[in-house]
């Protein structure tokens, strides 16, 4: 069965620094895998995704992730953090339909 | 507007008693998920309907929780005999296929049990 592990539940960066959240995931066949925002108070967004081909995707609001297989990883990326990037972010994988996501991370931003 | 619909927004209700939550998904979705979102708990996945196939019931954390999807659309989770740890955002989502690619989330419903 596939599950997806971040580390760290909470994470805080300062405006202008660089922005990693971690996502590492499990799955017996090749997974399709996501990341999903959550801004307070608001429904879930979609803000990339990986299906096949190039490794390194780019999403919304300047963010990315690369799938590392040899890592089984898929940790999301962004130079320079904006204040308006404090929210909760998910990692999710997807095999044969079923969309499992982790237990996600809030991102802080102070000033 | 043609997003994912659920309701009630908002459920408080007493210990022990049954609760239904509806969801309505984007017209033509196949795919239909339930997940509920606890404080310090992520997204719980509970249940995942694909078409006419069977559905993938093996979230639901207990025998008191269930889900139906009607006709291949509207879908109601029944929770019976309510528990305080019921507590949390219930949270449906949709997508167009079988891949998850992407799934669209309802507001979800705040279930309040006393």
């Amino acid at each position: 069965a596939q599950s997806v592990t971040q580390l760290g539940s909470h994470v805080s960066v300062s405006e202008g620094a660089l922005v990693l959240l971690r996502c590492n995931y499990s799955s017996s066949v090749p997974p399709y895998l996501f990341w999903y925002v959550q801004y307070p108070n608001q429904g879930l967004q979609l803000l990339l995704k990986y299906t096949t081909g190039a490794t390194l995707v780019k999403g919304i609001n300047g963010f990315e992730a690369e799938f590392k297989k040899s890592e089984t990883s898929f940790h999301l990326t962004k130079p320079s953090a904006h204040m308006s990037d404090a929210a909760e972010y998910f990692c999710a994988v997807s095999v044969r339909g079923n969309l499992i996501f982790g237990k996600g991370t809030k991102l802080s931003v102070k000033p | 507007g043609a997003g994912v619909s659920q309701s009630p927004s908002n459920k408080v209700t007493e210990k022990g008693k049954d609760v239904e939550l509806r969801c309505d998904p984007i017209s033509g979705h196949t795919a239909l998920y339930w997940y509920r979102q606890s404080l310090g708990q992520g997204l719980e996945f509970l249940i995942y309907f694909q078409g006419n196939s069977a559905p993938d019931k093996s979230g639901l954390p207990s025998d008191r929780f269930s889900a139906e999807r009607t006709g291949g659309s509207v879908s109601t989770l029944t929770i019976q005999r309510t528990q305080q740890e019921d507590s949390a955002v219930y949270l449906c989502a949709s997508s167009q296929g079988a891949t998850g690619l992407p799934l669209h989330f309802g507001n979800g419903t705040r279930l309040t049990v006393t």
